[in-house]
């Protein structure tokens, strides 16, 4: 079965660079998520898209931004990197619709490993 | 901000023997609850899953229990497995669906 496709799925960068994480969700899935997961933490969520539009914001940093695309894919902007966003980066993704009374199960890609030197 | 936290950071059982992770939550409005495995190197992989109006689910080989008196979870595997090695975390459904995780328990089979 298909599943949520990230890439890159490691990337090294330096301080001060940007980056751009991609996040290919389940066919008909039309949510994602986005969460980072510090070494030896629990993932946080970063923020989640419906239909192309910001369904929840968490703690994501102002360096960062997102978005969902018409083909429901989505992008992870990093810009002004620290040493702190070293960190593992899931995306997840539901659907099809928004969640209402019953919950959409959130299905995880592989992550993609950030370092930052 | 409201959290959900685990106990213990490590758990360490004998192959075939029964685990219990637990996992304890500070938000009393919290009405749905999930067990998540993450092997190394991937990502959170959904196990079992329990309403605030149940107090226990069973699945295969795994059980959660829910005490909202103490808002207190569990999660029990039966004859633990060395395949089961991994990260347990419970999370909690907020908001437009996103998910609040506690603090991951490593389980280690011990052969």
């Amino acid at each position: 079965a298909a599943g949520v496709i990230q890439s890159p799925r490691h990337l090294i960068k330096e301080k001060r660079e940007t980056a751009t994480l991609k996040c290919y969700p389940i066919p008909r899935h039309d949510t994602v998520y986005w969460y980072q997961q510090g070494p030896g933490q629990d993932p946080q969520f970063l923020i989640s898209f419906y239909e192309k539009m910001q369904s929840d914001k968490g703690s994501i940093p102002d360096r960062f931004s997102a978005q969902q695309f018409s083909d429901y894919h989505s992008e992870l902007n990093m810009s002004s990197l620290e040493l702190g966003d070293s960190a593992l980066y899931f995306c997840a993704s539901s659907g099809p619709g928004l969640a209402g009374v019953s919950y959409n199960e959130q299905f995880f890609g592989p992550g993609t490993r950030l370092t930052v030197l | 901000g409201e959290s959900v936290g685990l106990h213990l950071p490590t758990l360490s059982v004998q192959e075939g023997d029964n685990s219990i992770i637990n996992c304890a939550y500070s938000n009393s409005a919290s009405d749905y609850f999930i067990w998540y495995k993450q092997e190394s190197g991937k990502g959170p992989q959904f196990i079992i899953d329990i309403r605030s109006n149940m107090d226990k689910r069973q699945g295969q080989r795994v059980t959660v229990l829910l005490n909202k008196t103490v808002k207190h979870l569990s999660l029990q595997i039966a004859a633990t497995q060395p395949g089961d090695s991994a990260v347990y975390f419970c999370a909690e459904v907020q908001g437009a669906q996103k998910l609040v995780f506690g603090q991951g328990t490593r389980l280690t089979i011990n052969p």
